[in-house]
């Protein structure tokens, strides 16, 4: 089984960058994911990490270290559209279950002016 | 985005109802899932469909029953539910390999589902 962990609120400045954790217990391990979700809508996918070290994509970068069982997402000069839940979601390594992905509860960012 | 879409966007239906949701993609893909987000809950894994085969099911009861005709067509059928059910269903799809980002998961909009 998988426990995913991220913080529930988070708050930042426009143009400020904000980091968002996610930790996780797992048997199997498989990939990381990062999705982005507005509100009413549906999740979008940001980022993917299976190696340690860090992806970066534009504004936003995704850092795994598996032995820490550790993730984070960094968000660079903030605009006010990325006022959304952040998800992270672990991939499991089972045999039936490799397809599945194990979700966290979301942190959901505010920024502000 | 409109790779994958589903059918309503919303749904209001008493427990004795019997209702169906729709999910189709364009993408090419050969998995279909069906996902349950309840308000401040993770997402919760229901069903997947990998080659028209359902691979998994996840424990849901059998009020919620899933049908995959094709690739592209995921059905959820519902019927005789509960007011807890009420719930964003999420439909989502992915090119089903063994590992790497090929394997992503893209979401359909969903259906905001409320049982009276």
């Amino acid at each position: 089984g998988q426990n995913i962990d991220q913080p529930t609120e988070m708050t930042a400045t426009e143009g400020a960058i904000v980091q968002i954790n996610c930790t996780y217990q797992t048997s199997g391990f498989n990939g990381l994911f990062w999705y982005q979700q507005h509100a009413g809508e549906a999740p979008t996918f940001l980022s993917y990490n299976v190696l340690d070290g860090l992806e970066e994509k534009g504004r936003f970068s995704s850092f795994l270290s598996r032995s820490k069982g550790y993730s984070y997402l960094l968000l660079k000069e903030l605009q006010m559209k990325d006022s959304a839940s952040y998800l992270c979601a672990v991939r499991d390594r089972g045999d039936t279950g490799r397809r599945a992905l194990t979700f966290g509860s979301g942190t959901r960012l505010q920024v502000q002016p | 985005e409109t790779g994958v879409t589903q059918t309503p966007r919303h749904l209001v239906m008493g427990m004795t109802n019997k209702k169906s949701l729709k999910c189709e993609q364009h993408l090419g893909h050969n998995a279909m899932y069906w996902y349950k987000q309840s308000a401040k809950k993770p997402l919760e894994l229901m069903f997947v469909y990998s080659l028209e085969e359902r691979v998994e099911n996840n424990s849901v009861p059998s009020r919620f029953s899933p049908e995959c005709p094709n690739s592209s067509h995921l059905f959820l059928h519902l019927h005789t539910l509960q007011p807890e059910d009420s719930a964003l269903y999420l439909c989502a799809s992915s090119q089903d390999r063994l590992a790497g980002v090929e394997d992503t998961q893209y979401f359909g909009p969903g259906t905001r589902l409320t049982v009276l």
